[in-house]
């Protein structure tokens, strides 16, 4: 069973530039999150795919913004970084429903500056 | 209240000590819970689902209060490597949020020698 991964493990960028994070889903997930965790905070709900569609959203900008491909395998773009985006991003998969489970990947650490 | 929230902590406590966290939540239709275990830069492991009254694994076990909408985690004769912190989840409110998980602000466990 291959679990979640992420890429890259980490990734400086400057205000105002744009940046995308990959994540392939564990072999028999079909939903994939996103979430962001400040320093010292739990994980924030960014947004969730199914289906290659978006299937919920927490309290974040547009500028925040996803996609889910056939395989599972998901994005996550923000576009004019600011510095408080600087966090640990984190992508879960799961089966859907609000019953499961969800499974992490290591996280891509992002560092604005 | 908040969505859910947990123990401050930290907790510092000796090898072969019983600890216990505490979450309450806010979503009484609720159905389904869980503990996830985070170390340091570290992405989050799930740890327990809690779905009924509770749940017990080994030296960990997780209960369930629907009507206090309280949910515990204890851990009986502590390690040296359950040090780590401690997150409770809830699942999201239905709607905009639909799927996605709530996380704890996390409680931190140091077990000494």
């Amino acid at each position: 069973e291959t679990g979640v991964t992420q890429s890259p493990t980490h990734l400086i960028k400057t205000r105002g530039q744009q940046v995308t994070l990959r994540c392939s889903s564990q072999s028999g997930h079909n939903t994939v999150s996103w979430y962001q965790q400040a320093l010292g905070q739990g994980p924030q709900f960014i947004f969730q795919y199914y289906r290659e569609e978006e299937n919920g959203r927490g309290n974040f900008p547009p500028r925040f913004s996803g996609l889910q491909f056939p395989n599972y395998s998901s994005e996550l773009n923000v576009n004019a970084l600011e510095l408080d985006d600087s966090a640990l991003y984190l992508c879960a998969s799961s089966l859907q429903g609000n019953n499961q489970p969800q499974h992490f990947g290591d996280g891509t650490r992002l560092s604005i500056l | 209240r908040k969505e859910v929230e947990q123990d401050p902590g930290p907790f510092n406590v000796p090898e072969g000590a019983t600890v216990a966290f505490n979450c309450t939540y806010s979503n009484s239709a609720s159905q389904s819970f869980f503990w996830y275990r985070q170390d340091c830069r570290k992405e989050p492991k799930l740890l327990m689902s809690v779905y009924s009254s509770g749940n017990e694994d080994g030296r960990f076990t997780a209960q369930l209060n629907r009507a206090s909408q309280y949910i515990s985690l204890l851990i009986r004769d502590s390690k040296l490597s359950d040090s780590a912190t401690y997150l409770c989840v809830a699942p999201g409110r239905e709607g905009g949020s639909q799927g996605n998980l709530i996380f704890g602000k996390g409680t931190k466990l140091s077990v000494k020698p």
